[in-house]
């Protein structure tokens, strides 16, 4: 069964410190789709990264960047130089790939809370 | 703003009613999806409705279903409401070339 673990439940870095967020999968499949999501206090679900599986490049954005490893089943996110603004909730999510080669359905795991302290 | 667009925003409803959760995609997106978000299970995929068929469903309850309509907008029924209910329900949408979905700012239903 496809299954997001994000071990870490709760994080708090004061600002400027770099923090890494884990994210490990499981899954059969050898087509799959990773995400992550930003859940901000406003409760909306904002859309950072999406990644497939056969891309391992890691990706920089700003001070975002991921690493994705196959071999360890992790699709870990770092930011750097961490600020106040980054407060959120951070969801890693796996897809199954479906009908024209899309996503069906995502699996999030329970999430990790970010605190940045001023 | 991702586009997405549900309403209402905030429901408060007794137990044992029903209630309509709407939902318009993004302009040209085709694939619509259905998500519960609540303390006791976290973020799941409710169902999947692709050009108004229903292509992939999960853990929805009986009491709940949905459609999507010919102007690609779609509807939410929640019914014989319960408390355990209550939660943020999210509507995203994209297109099957995409692969991303985007979500709507989701509707906080309370059920007392």
């Amino acid at each position: 069964a496809q299954k997001v673990t994000q071990a870490q439940t709760e994080i708090s870095v004061v600002e400027k410190e770099d923090v890494t967020l884990d994210c490990v999968y499981e899954t059969r499949d050898t087509t799959y789709y990773l995400f992550w999501y930003k859940q901000p206090p406003s409760g909306e679900l904002v859309f950072l990264i999406r990644r497939n599986s056969f891309d391992e490049q890691n990706e920089i954005s700003g001070r975002y960047s991921w690493n994705f490893q196959k071999s360890t089943s992790s699709f870990n996110f770092t930011i750097t130089a961490s600020q106040v603004v980054d407060s959120a909730v951070y969801f890693c999510a796996l897809s199954e790939v479906g009908y024209g080669g899309a996503t069906n359905k995502l699996i999030f795991g329970t999430g990790t809370l970010l605190a940045v302290q001023p | 703003d991702s586009g997405v667009t549900q309403t209402p925003k905030h429901l408060i409803t007794a137990t044992g009613q029903r209630v309509t959760l709407r939902c318009s995609p993004r302009s040209g997106d085709l694939s619509v999806y259905w998500y519960q978000q609540s303390l006791d299970q976290g973020l799941q995929f409710l169902i999947q409705y692709y050009n108004g068929e229903e292509r992939a469903k999960g853990n929805i309850l009986e009491r709940f279903s949905a459609q999507q309509f010919p102007d690609l907008h779609s509807e939410l029924n929640l019914s014989s409401l319960e408390l355990g209910d209550s939660a943020l329900y999210f509507c995203a949408s994209s297109d099957y070339r995409d692969s991303e979905a985007f979500f709507g700012q989701g509707t906080r239903l309370t059920v007392v």
